[in-house]
């Protein structure tokens, strides 16, 4: 079965820090990858996405991550964390070979950033 | 916002209800997908649906069922409501099929507790 590993459950930086999250994923096929963000109290948005070609994709806010297709990997990165950057990361790839997304996300990152 | 709008945003029902939760999809889409997020963990794909037809299902019992109305809104529906099944859950609504390169936009979600 498909599946997404996320390697850390709770990163505590301080402002100005450089980020990277670690997302494994175990699907056989073409894969599309994402990471999403949840502000607290808010939902899910797209934070970027990978479909094909280059693979350093970049994103909203300053974020940007790698497909590494020899490693399974997608891991998200950014130079210099803000504290409006608190928030749970997920990590997920497409599973839906036909229409619209089917996605499987990782356990989460739980991302705060001390002033 | 996203334009995807969940009803209720909080409830609680006692073990072995039913409950019903409700999603409006956003304007021009017709997908809606239905996800499971128990507390410290990623959302898990429930089932979609397309055009009013079930479009994929994840590992959820049949007690977990569905229905999309011509306005593309839809419902999720549980019998026989389980301690376990305490989670927020979040509806997605995309443009299908797009061979899942639509970007899915999630709602706020309806925490559901069961006691």
């Amino acid at each position: 079965a498909q599946s997404v590993s996320q390697h850390n459950h709770h990163v505590i930086l301080s402002e100005a820090a450089s980020l990277e999250l670690g997302c494994n994923y175990s699907y056989g096929g073409t894969v599309n990858l994402f990471w999403y963000v949840q502000y607290p109290g808010q939902h899910l948005q797209l934070l970027l996405k990978y479909f094909s070609g280059d693979p350093l994709v970049k994103g909203i806010k300053g974020f940007e991550a790698e497909f590494i297709k020899s490693k399974f990997s997608f891991n998200l990165r950014k130079p210099s964390v803000q504290w409006s950057d608190t928030a749970e990361y997920f990590c997920a790839v497409n599973v839906g070979s036909q229409g619209a997304q089917k996605l499987v996300f990782g356990q989460g990152t739980r991302l705060t950033i001390n002033p | 916002e996203t334009g995807v709008t969940q009803s209720p945003t909080h409830l609680i029902k006692t073990r072995g209800q039913q409950v019903t939760l409700r999603c409006s999809s956003q304007s021009g889409h017709n997908t809606v997908s239905w996800y499971q997020q128990a507390l410290g963990q990623g959302p898990q794909f429930i089932f979609q649906y397309y055009r009013e037809e079930e479009n994929g299902r994840g590992n959820f019992p049949p007690r977990f069922s569905g229905l999309q109305f011509p306005n593309y809104s839809s419902e999720l529906n549980v019998n026989a409501l389980e301690l376990d099944d305490s989670a927020l859950y979040l509806c997605a609504s995309s443009l299908g099929p797009g061979q899942g390169r639509n970007e899915a936009f999630f709602g706020q979600g309806t925490r559901l507790t069961v006691v």
